[in-house]
Parts: C-alpha cells; structure tokens; sequence
C-alpha cells in the first residue's frame, strides 16, 4: 500500500547517457513534485505539476525533462547525464488547497553519474 | 531573498530534551512544517504550524512565533530511534515549501 513509489532506487550509470526515473502516487492527490537532495542535504524543488500541468519549473537545465501522464505519475527525463547530476532524486505529492498542504514523499532514487 | 536558518548538528543523550530551533524569512508565510528524515530515507511529516503557539503530539512538541519568524521543534524523551535530520520549512505566499538544509540530531546513549 505504497502511497508514493519510485523506481528505480538506485541508479548507476555512465555520463552522457539518457535515463528515467519514474514516480506513482496512489493519494489521489492533484499535485506532484520532483526533488533534488544534494550532498549537503538541501532539498531544491525542481518541477511541481497540478493536474498535468507544470506550475513550478525552477532553474534547472533543459536536460532534465518532466513528463505527466496522469495526474498520478510523474517521471523525470534527464539526457546527457553530468557528473553534477549525482544525487537523491525525491518524487512527492500534495493537495494544494487542503489545510496543511502536507507532502508525501516516495523513497528516493539515488543517482550516481561516473 | 527567502530563507531558512537552522543548526547543523545537535548531539543529545537517550532519555533527555531537545530543541531544534528554526528561523525563517520569506515572501509571505502560510505556515511552518517539521520532518524528519533518517540516513537514505525519503523526509516525513511530523509537524504543521501556522498559528502563534505550541502544537503537542506525543513526544513531539512545535512551535510558532509569526512575529519573530521563529519555530522549535522540542524532542522529549529521547530514544536512539530519534537520531536523524529534522527539516524546517516554510510555506510561502505561493504555497512553495522553502527548506532548510536541515539539523542532525545524534542521541547517545
């Protein structure tokens, strides 16, 4: 009974190739979210989607490309992986609208560029 | 800018209190959360203040100063379950959540 998954959990791969990850949520939740956590621990949001639309896309490269298919899933596209790409990689979701707004996190994808 | 302020590192001992304080500024604020994340975990919800005032939940205590821009997170009884990052962040105008990079809290027996 996952609310949030991820896959893949890890993931290790080579610069310069093109890889996913993709995000579920089974909330009923309106909204998603992408995540970056970097070595010092800062989270840096970098895309949010309502209702499969893009509402924050923040300052990050072209290369990272979100796709919604449906309000429940939001996969992340990222080509020409970089060295600074590495990371933890956290997919959430959230009613706006609700009291708290509290999000919901999946478990993280950790990226390792070589 | 917008900003969140909150140690880096706290060390406590099994069975003690603790308080994570949090400072923030930021473009309007609809309130404050509270998670706490342990070592390669996704973060989780632990706390939700908007209004002045202490928010009690189990051994888990917030609290809020809109004035001030000011949050604590207090930690009573300690156990070694308790040893992860705590992070603060604040809900701005347009319902973003700014975060702080968190504090480690590390509980020794």
């Amino acid at each position: 009974d996952t609310a949030v998954s991820q896959t893949p959990k890890y993931l290790v791969t080579q610069m310069g190739n093109d890889k996913s990850i993709k995000c579920e949520q089974n909330l009923g939740h309106d909204t998603m979210y992408w995540y970056k956590q970097d070595s010092k621990k800062f989270l840096k949001i970098m895309f949010s989607y309502n209702n499969k639309e893009l509402i924050i896309n923040e300052t990050v490269p072209n290369r990272f490309s979100p796709k919604s298919p449906d309000k429940a899933h939001l996969n992340l596209h990222i080509n020409s992986l970089e060295l600074g790409d590495s990371a933890v990689y956290f997919c959430a979701s959230s009613q706006v609208g609700q009291v708290t707004d509290t999000q919901y996190f999946g478990p993280g994808t950790r990226l390792t560029v070589l | 800018g917008q900003n969140i302020d909150q140690p880096t590192e706290m060390t406590a001992t099994e069975g003690a209190i603790v308080q994570i304080n949090c400072t923030y500024q930021t473009s309007g604020f609809n309130g404050l959360f509270w998670y706490q994340q342990h070592a390669g975990e996704a973060p989780t919800f632990l706390s939700y203040n908007v209004l002045d005032g202490l928010e009690e939940k189990g051994r888990f205590s917030s609290f809020l100063s809109r004035s001030k821009g000011y949050s604590y997170l207090l930690l009573k009884e300690l156990q070694m379950k308790d040893s992860a990052s705590y992070l603060c962040a604040a809900l701005d105008s347009n319902y973003q959540l700014i975060w702080g990079a968190g504090t480690k809290l590390i509980i020794k027996p």
